[in-house]
């Protein structure tokens, strides 16, 4: 079975430039989730998805926002990107919310922010 | 928010020997998880903790879930170069089933 997968692996953008981060979950997996790795803070949640539905969200401002879509693929978008979005980004599928010993992560996005 | 505290930050041991690290919390999990990442990979869940008090191990790894519910910590015996990379720690959160994660202990085997 093919893991989770994130397209693309590594992307440069500009301050005030917007970005769009894709992922692929298993197959069969419905709940997607996304985070944030950086150095200083970690790992950090920035929401789930759900049959097509937001079930939560982190503390992150409104520029991060987030769909899915009916195949359960889903996309994290965020705009007017500042330097300190600089991470890796990271998704997680499991079959259902709250499965998170079955919970599996993608290699993530590296995003720069120049 | 709710935070983890992950220690120690980073560890070089000599192959053979056994590590420890541990997490703590200021608030109640009624899950805790324990992850090992690689570089240029996303995390890999190891071991998975549901009740206070439970021991459980997954090979050369062993893992405790604290009896107030607040702490957790992860052995790791005989250590092998392939133990190399980052260790996380993670609390469910009980209502939202979130993650929240330690910052993460850095391991180093040497040779």
């Amino acid at each position: 079975k093919a893991g989770v997968t994130q397209t693309p692996r590594y992307l440069i953008k500009t301050r005030g430039q917007q970005v769009t981060l894709s992922c692929s979950p298993i197959s069969g997996h419905r709940s997607v989730s996304w985070y944030q790795q950086t150095p200083g803070q970690g790992l950090q949640f920035l929401f789930e998805y759900f049959s097509e539905t937001q079930r939560n969200k982190g503390n992150f401002p409104g520029r991060f926002s987030g769909r899915q879509f009916s195949n359960s693929r889903s996309e994290m978008n965020v705009s007017t990107l500042e330097l300190g979005d600089s991470a890796l980004y990271l998704c997680a599928s499991s079959l259902v919310p709250g499965a998170s010993y079955e919970q599996y992560f993608g290699p993530g996005t590296r995003l720069t922010v120049t | 928010g709710q935070q983890l505290n992950q220690s120690p930050q980073s560890m070089f041991i000599q192959e053979g020997e056994d590590v420890s690290m541990n997490c703590t919390s200021s608030s109640i999990f009624n899950t805790w998880l324990w992850y090992k990442q690689d570089p240029g990979e996303g995390p890999v869940l190891l071991i998975a903790l549901y009740k206070a008090g439970e021991l459980t191990s997954n090979g050369r790894l062993t893992a405790q879930f604290g009896i107030t519910r607040k702490d957790s910590f992860l052995n790791i015996s005989a250590s092998i170069p392939s133990d190399v990379g980052i260790y996380f720690c993670a609390g469910e959160e009980d209502s939202s089933y979130k993650l929240i994660f330690g910052s993460g202990t850095r391991l180093l085997v040497r040779p």
